[in-house]
């Protein structure tokens, strides 16, 4: 069975820090990992996923992600946060050859100017 | 392009009535499926389609119907409303399998069930 966790509810940072956002992960074989981001009354929008290759996977805004199969984590980051980057943050996992993409229970990034 | 449109953006419902909520994208993706977004809950997968006259189910389906008879659209129906239906209904849409690719998502239906 897939699942995905993501531990903090929320995650305050202030403008200019650099931000993460963690997901851990549990899936039988290779996981397909991706990160979501939904602003207020918006459907959710894709930022980046890992299939393969590079551990560091480069994404949409400047965000990017290290996949680590040791620590079973696929973290968020972004060297200097915007306000704007205040969002509902979701992870989530699947793999190869199936329908069902599992979603975490998504995370609350509020960065203050 | 207009991606992946939804109606109604808002409704509400009194127990045991039905509905439909409706879901269309203009991008001929094959893949469509319907997610609920409850409060520390995350997204869960109620039903999905890999092409037109092909449906299952997903975490979620108890209560719900849905069917594909065009690329183009993936209705699901309500066919008697709980309390516990209240929720935030989102439509995605992808080219290839959902598990694997880049889903696009709808604005989403948030409905309310007295």
């Amino acid at each position: 069975a897939q699942s995905v966790a993501q531990p903090e509810d929320q995650v305050n940072v202030a403008e200019g820090n650099p931000l993460t956002v963690k997901c851990t992960y549990s899936v039988s074989g290779n996981p397909y990992l991706f990160w979501y981001v939904q602003y207020p009354n918006r459907g959710l929008q894709f930022l980046l996923k890992y299939i393969t290759g590079d551990n560091l996977v480069k994404g949409s805004y400047g965000f990017e992600a290290e996949f680590n199969k040791s620590q079973t984590s696929f973290h968020l980051k972004k060297p200097s946060a915007l306000v704007s980057d205040s969002a509902l943050y979701f992870c989530a996992v699947s793999r190869y050859n199936t329908d069902k993409l599992i979603f975490g229970t998504g995370t609350r990034l509020q960065v203050f100017p | 392009n207009a991606g992946v449109t939804q109606t109604p953006k808002f409704q509400v419902l009194k127990t045991g009535q039905s509905m439909t909520l409706q879901c269309a994208q203009d991008m001929n993706h094959e893949y469509m499926s319907w997610y609920r977004q409850d409060p520390g809950m995350g997204l869960r997968l109620i039903h999905y389609s890999v092409g037109a006259g092909i449906t299952d189910q997903g975490e979620v389906p108890n209560g719900y119907n849905v069917s594909r008879s065009t690329t183009e659209d993936f209705p699901l129906r309500l066919l008697s409303a709980a309390p516990s239906q209240t929720s935030v209904y989102f439509c995605a849409s992808s080219y290839s399998r959902q598990g694997t690719d880049t889903q696009y998502f709808g604005p989403g239906t948030r409905l309310t069930v007295l």
